[in-house]
């Protein structure tokens, strides 16, 4: 089966635009995590989430960063009023849960700010 | 929170060398230790994983070592060859919740 996909896998934005990167997890996979990685940097942990359970939002880095995941499935991440620091690759990841397993990491999306 | 800690940040070995790379963490309740490779370019790649209630895996060359009591666990690669340059992330997570990962160990096998 297909694993985890992002798109888009490159997204060039101005300073203040909004932008919507896209996370679709492997089927079945309950668990969602979207994850940013600056340039050689390590992965810093932005939102989880486990099934119909509140996501844990303790990572978002400000309130211009939100995310949903809809039926599920397939989790979008926006960020408002973009700035030059949010400049990264950003990757989601996804594994079958609580029961335990493997995190499976997309592509990543690379956002440049300009 | 939990914090991880990784040491070298970047590491040099001689092709057929062992590399060792350290991870202390900090929240006791963690009881997962995943360790990932990440080539540059491409996503991290679960290489070994660790569950609280064993001291020590083994994965052909690759081995990790867990110390409970002292927080800090460890990658061990024997017999290194150059595909095994890449940048290796260790992490740490309390029933698979959130993970906290380690700054990264930028690995160079030289030929």
């Amino acid at each position: 089966g297909a694993g985890v996909s992002q798109s888009p896998s490159n997204k060039v934005t101005e300073k203040g635009k909004d932008v919507e990167l896209r996370c679709d997890p492997i089927s079945g996979h309950t668990a969602l995590y979207w994850y940013r990685q600056s340039l050689g940097q390590g992965l810093e942990f932005l939102i989880y989430f486990q099934g119909n359970s509140a996501p844990d939002k303790s990572g978002l880095p400000s309130d211009r960063f939100s995310a949903e995941r809809t039926g599920g499935s397939v989790s979008t991440l926006t960020i408002q009023r973009t700035q030059q620091e949010d400049s990264a690759v950003y990757l989601c990841a996804s594994s079958p849960g609580l029961a335990g397993g493997e995190q499976f990491f997309g592509p990543g999306t690379r956002l440049t700010v300009l | 929170g939990e914090n991880v800690e990784q040491h070298p940040s970047t590491l040099s070995v001689q092709e057929g060398d062992s590399a060792v790379i350290k991870c202390t963490y900090s929240d006791s309740a963690s009881n997962y230790f995943p360790w990932y490779k990440q080539e540059l370019g491409k996503r991290p790649q679960l290489i070994i994983d660790i569950r609280s209630n064993v001291g020590e895996k083994k994965d052909q060359r690759i081995a990790v070592t867990l110390n409970k009591t002292a927080k800090h666990f460890s990658l061990h690669i024997t017999e290194t060859q150059p595909e095994d340059s890449a940048v290796y992330f260790c992490a740490a997570s309390y029933n698979f919740n959130k993970f906290y990962f380690g700054s990264g160990t930028k690995l160079n096998v030289k030929p």
